[in-house]
């Protein structure tokens, strides 16, 4: 069963860089893209990007100027930085799995809630 | 941009009715690239329906999938309590690659 542990810093303060992890269990990076998502309290689901196992990347161009998404095939992990902080980047970060050819995110990681404060 | 807009924004039933949800698309696109989840409250989305009309591993068959070109539907057949959450519709290819509906409430009348 493919399980998605994720984690990372819960309290930021403005400007600051936004840092989580997911580790894969059960399941290669190969094959898959692997996906960072997140929901504002009380919104909707909002896309940040997406990584290969290759390192490939592809962006929503909303947050592009201030996301790098990267992997590390030895932990078989990918992480997320998001760059200069606002109470706007409030939100539970999830990871998930992508599923090529039908388009689709078959596993989640748990959420992670990120708050941005003074 | 590419948008998915869903209704309606909530939906008023009670266990056993049947519901009946709405996802368009701002453009055509595949009927491949559409797929459905349900949120319970402190929970990440499930995948319920991929492909529009997919049921995913483990879905009980009172869920289904339909729609093509522009507009699609997820339907209930019969509501169970574990049932009433929030629904999104996602759909991948245009920009931004992937895109999710706003959602709609489910809640028991």
């Amino acid at each position: 069963q493919v399980q998605l542990q994720q984690w990372g810093a819960g309290l930021l303060k403005p400007s600051e860089t936004l840092s989580l992890t997911c580790t894969v269990h059960g399941a290669a990076l190969s094959d898959y893209y692997w996906s960072w998502i997140r929901q504002s309290p009380g919104k909707g689901l909002e896309w940040i990007g997406e990584v290969n196992h290759g390192g490939s990347t592809n962006y929503n161009p909303s947050l592009e100027n201030r996301v790098t998404i990267s992997v590390d095939r030895s932990k078989n992990q990918f992480s997320l930085k998001l760059r200069s902080v606002t109470a706007a980047d409030t939100a539970v970060y999830f990871c998930a799995r992508n599923v090529i050819y039908y388009f689709y995110m078959d596993v989640w990681g748990k959420g992670t809630t990120v708050t941005v404060s003074s | 941009e590419f948008e998915l807009t869903q209704s309606p924004d909530t939906l008023s039933l009670s266990p056993g009715e049947r519901a009946t949800l709405s996802c368009r698309a701002s453009q055509s696109l595949s009927s491949s690239y559409i797929a459905w989840y349900r949120q319970k409250p402190g929970q990440a989305p499930r995948l319920l329906v991929y492909g529009a009309s997919h049921r995913a591993p483990g879905i009980p068959d009172r869920f289904s999938g339909s729609g093509s070109g522009a507009d699609f539907t997820l339907t209930i057949s019969s509501l169970e309590p574990e049932d009433f959450a929030v629904y999104y519709c996602q759909q991948y290819g245009s920009s931004p690659t992937w895109t999710f509906g706003q959602g709609t409430k489910v809640e028991i009348k």
